[in-house]
């Protein structure tokens, strides 16, 4: 069965550096997310992309934070000056249409910011 | 917050029961989704109920929603060891799911 990718698994940085991280949704897919999970806490909606454009994204989703589908597979998060509090687990998420699918995940990508 | 909670937090029990899990939301959603996450993996879809759906079925699953109450349950029946997880609802309305705070299940053998 097609899965979400997501590269890399686990990421270090140093605060205040760029950190991009990646993902290879399914292929047929139209509708691209991000979220994020910090330890222990619930899963927060990040962004939507769907049509070479973000179509809904959260407060958290401040100037920081860029999305990215640069060719036809791979779509990108970064994050342009990371803080303390950015660490957390980055999940992307795919799906045929919008409403009425359900989202595939990833595995997420562990970021910790140093 | 536009979700609220689900409860319980946790919940233990022993292979061959069945488990019950609630979810309350605050907003109008065009469907409700059940997520399960294994420790360090990713969120997996379980099953998805429409707002105009009261109950669905899917193997050992049963979900029902009330949208009156703005709440719904997963039934998990006959559990399994490997059932054991944190299980999320989420509803879907615009263009996101907004999450609860889930339920983390533990079956043992």
């Amino acid at each position: 069965e097609p899965e979400v990718t997501q590269t890399p698994s686990h990421q270090v940085t140093q605060m205040g550096q760029e950190v991009i991280l990646r993902c290879v949704p399914i292929s047929n897919h139209l509708y691209f997310y991000w979220y994020r999970q910090i330890l222990g806490q619930k899963v927060e909606f990040l962004v939507s992309f769907y049509n070479n454009e973000i179509s809904e994204k959260s407060e958290i989703f401040d100037d920081q934070f860029s999305v990215e589908r640069p060719d036809g597979s791979n779509f990108t998060l970064k994050i342009r000056s990371t803080k303390l509090e950015d660490s957390a687990m980055y999940f992307c998420a795919s799906n045929k249409g919008a409403s009425n699918q359900p989202q595939h995940f990833g595995d997420g990508t562990r970021l910790s910011i140093l | 917050s536009q979700q609220g909670e689900e409860d319980p937090q946790a919940l233990s029990i022993q292979e061959g029961e069945n488990a019950t899990m609630n979810c309350s939301y605050k907003t109008s959603i065009n469907n409700l989704q059940w997520y399960r996450q294994n420790s360090g993996r990713g969120l997996v879809h379980l099953i998805l109920i429409r707002s105009n759906e009261r109950e669905k079925h899917s193997g050992r699953l049963r979900v029902t929603l009330d949208t009156s109450k703005k709440s719904s349950s997963l039934l998990i029946t006959a559990s399994r060891a490997a059932d054991t997880a944190s299980y999320f609802c989420a509803t879907f309305w615009t263009d996101k799911l907004i999450f609860g705070t889930g339920t983390r299940l533990q079956v043992f053998p």
